[in-house]
């Protein structure tokens, strides 16, 4: 069965310096993964999608991450944070339905 | 403007009393979606639909009930049957099938119980 652990359900890093959300997948096939952002009371928008293409995977907003299927691994990376990047993060795996499994969230805290 | 509409954004429910959550959509979508959330969790599937007149359960359905009457609606009733209703409820709609499935989301209902 497919499953999504987020090693973190908080992060805090202060404006201007790297961003990196931890996700860790479980699948028995290649899975389709994503990152989706949530700002405070909204809805979901999603950042990026893996579906077997390239490796690293560009989204909106600066971010990208890196499927490593030997680590099983789809961290979520950005170069230098913004004020604006405060929200909470899911990383999603797919199911062989395509059903969507998602973690448990990490929230990004950025300090001033 | 495109986009999916929820309503209200706060709801209150008493003890015993059923509730309903309004998510409708102008983007033609055929498959709809409720979802829970709580806090410290993920997203979890309510019910789903990929077409007027069909429905199906999700992973926790119990509790909980649906209508598709027509393509741009799916409200979500929460009943009185649901012992911890209190959440934020959000409402997606998608297009394409598959692995080329997106998803849209609208901006949720929070609902507590008084």
């Amino acid at each position: 069965a497919q499953s999504v652990t987020q090693l973190d359900s908080h992060v805090s890093v202060s404006e201007g310096t790297p961003v990196l959300l931890r996700c860790n997948y479980s699948s028995s096939y290649s899975p389709s993964l994503f990152w989706y952002v949530q700002h405070p009371n909204k809805g979901l928008q999603l950042l990026l999608k893996y579906t077997s293409a390239a490796t690293l995977v560009k989204g909106i907003n600066g971010f990208e991450a890196e499927f490593k299927k030997s680590e099983t691994s789809f961290h979520l990376t950005k170069p230098s944070a913004h004020m604006s990047d405060a929200a909470e993060y899911f990383c999603v795996v797919s199911d062989d339905n395509y059903q969507l499994i998602w973690g448990a969230g990490t929230k990004l805290i950025i300090k001033p | 403007d495109g986009g999916i509409t929820q309503s209200p954004k706060y709801l209150f429910r008493k003890e015993g009393q059923n509730v309903t959550l309004s998510c409708e959509q102008n983007l033609n979508h055929d498959a709809m979606y409720w979802y829970r959330q709580d806090p410290g969790q993920g997203l979890r599937l309510i019910y789903y639909s990929q077409i007027v007149n069909d429905f199906q359960k999700g992973d926790i359905a119990e509790g909980y009930s649906v209508s598709r009457e027509k393509k741009e609606s799916f409200p979500l009733t929460v009943t009185s049957a649901q012992k911890n209703p209190t959440a934020f409820y959000l409402c997606a709609s998608s297009i394409g099938q598959g692995a080329d499935e997106k998803l849209f989301f609208g901006s949720g209902t929070q609902l507590s119980v008084l």
